[in-house]
């Protein structure tokens, strides 16, 4: 069973930095592409990051272009994402979701960036 | 950026009764590879989403056979053939042919 636990989330002041995780499971994590996506409270999906099998694709939604960057550590079948300049409107539970497609997702983990 | 459009954005159902989502995009879904990247998602109150139906018309493993997903290059439809209760929640259309990644308003099904 292909299992995505995001972590990371809080509260956090405008211009402040966080790194969310994505600890994965259950699939052979090297393998699949995964994505970033959030959602506002009350509001709709946003997709915001995409990261390739190895790095070395990477997209952005240019929302966020220059003050996130994805990452990832095959090795410990994880996923990051480092925020920076964070602003009200980044408020969000992020999710990590598997694929092109976006198969599976996880849980979510809760941003809160606000004074 | 590819956009896309829902409607309704809201859709009250009877029980046992059938309803349908639009879904169009602002250009061609087709991709170079020839298939079509479009998915529909479903988001039930406080879960995470769950996708439905991808390339079109591929219904993902466990989910009703009362779902379907039709249509090509620019139109798109999620039918459900006989509402029910556990069907309640919205639902999102989502482009994965073009950079970046772009998703429908969302319609907001629930029961009359």
């Amino acid at each position: 069973e292909v299992v995505l636990v995001e972590s990371g989330g809080g509260l956090v002041q405008p211009g402040g930095s966080l790194r969310l995780s994505c600890a994965a499971s259950g699939f052979t994590f090297s393998t699949k592409g995964i994505n970033w996506v959030r959602q506002a409270p009350g509001k709709g999906l946003e997709w915001i990051s995409y990261i390739s099998t190895t790095g070395s694709s990477i997209y952005y939604a240019d929302s966020v272009k220059g003050r996130f960057t994805i990452s990832r550590d095959n090795a410990k079948n994880s996923l990051f994402l480092q925020m920076n300049s964070l602003r009200a409107e980044d408020t969000a539970v992020y999710y990590c979701a598997t694929s092109w497609g976006l198969d599976y997702w996880g849980q979510g983990t809760l941003v809160t960036v606000s004074s | 950026d590819v956009v896309m459009t829902q409607s309704p954005l809201s859709l009250p159902v009877t029980l046992g009764q059938p309803a349908s989502i639009s879904c169009r995009s602002s250009q061609s879904l087709v991709h170079s590879d020839g298939n079509t990247y479009l998915n529909w998602f479903q988001q039930r109150a406080g879960q995470s989403p769950r996708r439905l139906i991808n390339k079109v018309s591929y219904r993902e493993s466990g989910v009703p056979d009362r779902f379907s997903g039709s249509g090509s290059g620019t139109d798109f439809t999620l039918k459900i053939s006989r509402v029910e209760a556990e069907d309640v929640g919205i639902y999102y259309c989502m482009q994965a042919t073009h950079w970046p990644r772009t998703f429908g308003p969302g319609t907001k099904v629930d029961i009359k």
